[in-house]
């Protein structure tokens, strides 16, 4: 195992339901991560969080809204979902660290969340 | 445009044979590249990390190539076994300072007994 676990494993819900994903880190990581993976297609980053704070949010629809309350945890909650959101939901984390002046970024991935919308 | 390209056509090698997958890139100039596996229904998990500064890196019967020049990584297995049947995926630092990879799509490797 990672270090990094992902609750439920597996989702189905509809449309109009609301529904939260989560994920613990218990490496002392600072960084965390939400990917999104389809079939056939690379992961696509969605939020980055450093020391609690979001770095990053790269255009992902409002229907999609983490939540990072501490270091460890991270959610990802969902609300009024597409069909086409199907997918795995991979979270990951990351040690702080520099190397030669270089951000170190090996990642450490959860087993995923499989997100089935109907 | 910016764009990491791995072979998307699985790659089927005999057991003992050396497994080899490419990663090519364009438009971008990464400090570093790594490389991750993945199993079906599974999160990826890290392998080695080459930087851009370093030709080889070797870990047990892995090996991976950086060629800044030809905007190339090479990943080699020796010696492959149908354990290390997978997907294995390249990822760049496509934005220096930025805290995230850019993946590619990956290359499917089956290790035939």
């Amino acid at each position: 195992e990672t270090g990094v676990t992902q609750t439920p494993r597996h989702l189905v819900m509809g449309m109009t339901n609301k529904k939260s994903l989560k994920c613990e880190q218990h490496l002392g990581h600072n960084a965390m991560y939400w990917y999104k993976q389809s079939a056939k297609k690379p992961l696509e980053l969605m939020f980055v969080y450093n020391f609690k704070e979001q770095t990053e949010n790269n255009s992902v629809p409002s229907r999609f809204s983490p939540e990072c309350p501490n270091s460890s945890h991270l959610f990802l909650h969902l609300h009024t979902l597409q069909p086409e959101d199907s997918a795995l939901y991979l979270c990951a984390s990351s040690p702080e660290g520099l190397a030669g002046g270089l951000s170190y970024n090996e990642q450490f991935f959860g087993p995923g969340t499989r997100l089935t919308v109907l | 445009s910016q764009k990491i390209e791995q072979n998307s056509e699985a790659l089927n090698i005999q057991e003992g044979k050396t497994a080899t997958l490419t990663c090519n890139y364009t438009n971008y100039s990464p400090a570093y590249l790594q490389w991750y596996r993945q199993d079906p229904g599974r999160g990826p998990v890290f392998l080695l990390l080459i930087r851009e500064n370093e030709k080889e890196k070797r870990k047990e019967r892995l090996k991976v190539t950086f060629d800044t020049t030809l905007k190339q990584s090479l990943f080699h297995i020796t010696a492959s076994q149908p354990a290390d049947s997978a997907t294995y995926l390249c990822a760049l630092d496509t934005d220096t300072g930025r805290r995230a990879l850019t993946f590619g799509s990956g290359t499917r490797l089956q290790v035939q007994p």
